[in-house]
């Protein structure tokens, strides 16, 4: 059973490079979310995906991008990368999201990334 | 619009003695409201949910929330703690259909 997994678990970038963090979850949820979580301000909600082909902006979209091609894949695309940008992420999956507020949410094991 | 306070960043509890981590929400209308754990290194899972079915919810792990109206609260607890529940916990709230999360608690056991 794998549910969800994301790659790569760590990375060091250089400022100004662009990075891309995969995420796939293998439960067939139509909800897909990325979070980034810093000491101190708990998890914030990146952008989102209530289903294939749809996507959303959460608290803290700037400086990132998402794609939704299908049920699977919710990649995460740092188009150039600043300092600020270090942090970890984590990619979540829910069974309908929006249609049911009460959905559990599914997480991965994260994304360390470290940007200089 | 809904959001969620935990007070106290850091909470110590001896093994065996009640674990008690504060949840208080604002919210307009009856919320649902979540408690998620965090282990060291890895992912958050979910622990229980308040969905208006009952007041007091039992979750895994030995943990159980009450939720009260009164009071805004959704506080956490555990009768007897032990070395495993050492872990970060999230209270969150459902808002606009997303999961806003509060800044988390870090309980520490000590034996």
């Amino acid at each position: 059973i794998a549910g969800i997994t994301q790659a790569p678990t760590s990375q060091i970038l250089a400022a100004g490079r662009r990075m891309t963090l995969r995420c796939t979850q293998d439960m067939r949820h139509n909800a897909m979310y990325w979070y980034r979580q810093d000491l101190g301000l708990g998890l914030r909600l990146i952008h989102y995906s209530n289903t294939a082909g749809t996507t959303g902006k959460g608290e803290v979209p700037d400086g990132y991008s998402v794609s939704r091609a299908n049920t699977d894949d919710f990649p995460l695309t740092l188009a150039s990368a600043v300092p600020s940008q270090t942090s970890v992420y984590f990619c979540a999956s829910s069974r309908s999201g929006g249609a049911t507020p009460t959905d559990t949410q599914y997480f991965g094991p994260g994304t360390r990334l470290t940007v200089l | 619009a809904q959001s969620v306070t935990q007070l106290g960043s850091h909470v110590s509890v001896s093994e065996g003695a009640l674990v008690l981590l504060r949840c208080n929400y604002s919210s307009s209308v009856p919320p649902y409201l979540f408690w998620y754990v965090q282990y060291p290194n890895q992912g958050l899972q979910l622990l229980l949910k308040y969905t208006s079915a009952a007041t007091l919810v039992k979750g895994i792990n030995g943990f159980e929330a009450e939720f009260k109206k009164s009071e805004t609260s959704f506080h956490l607890t555990k009768p007897s703690a032990h070395m495993s529940d050492a872990a970060e916990y999230f209270c969150a709230v459902n808002r606009d259909d997303k999961i806003i999360f509060g800044k988390g608690t870090r309980l520490h056991i000590l034996p």
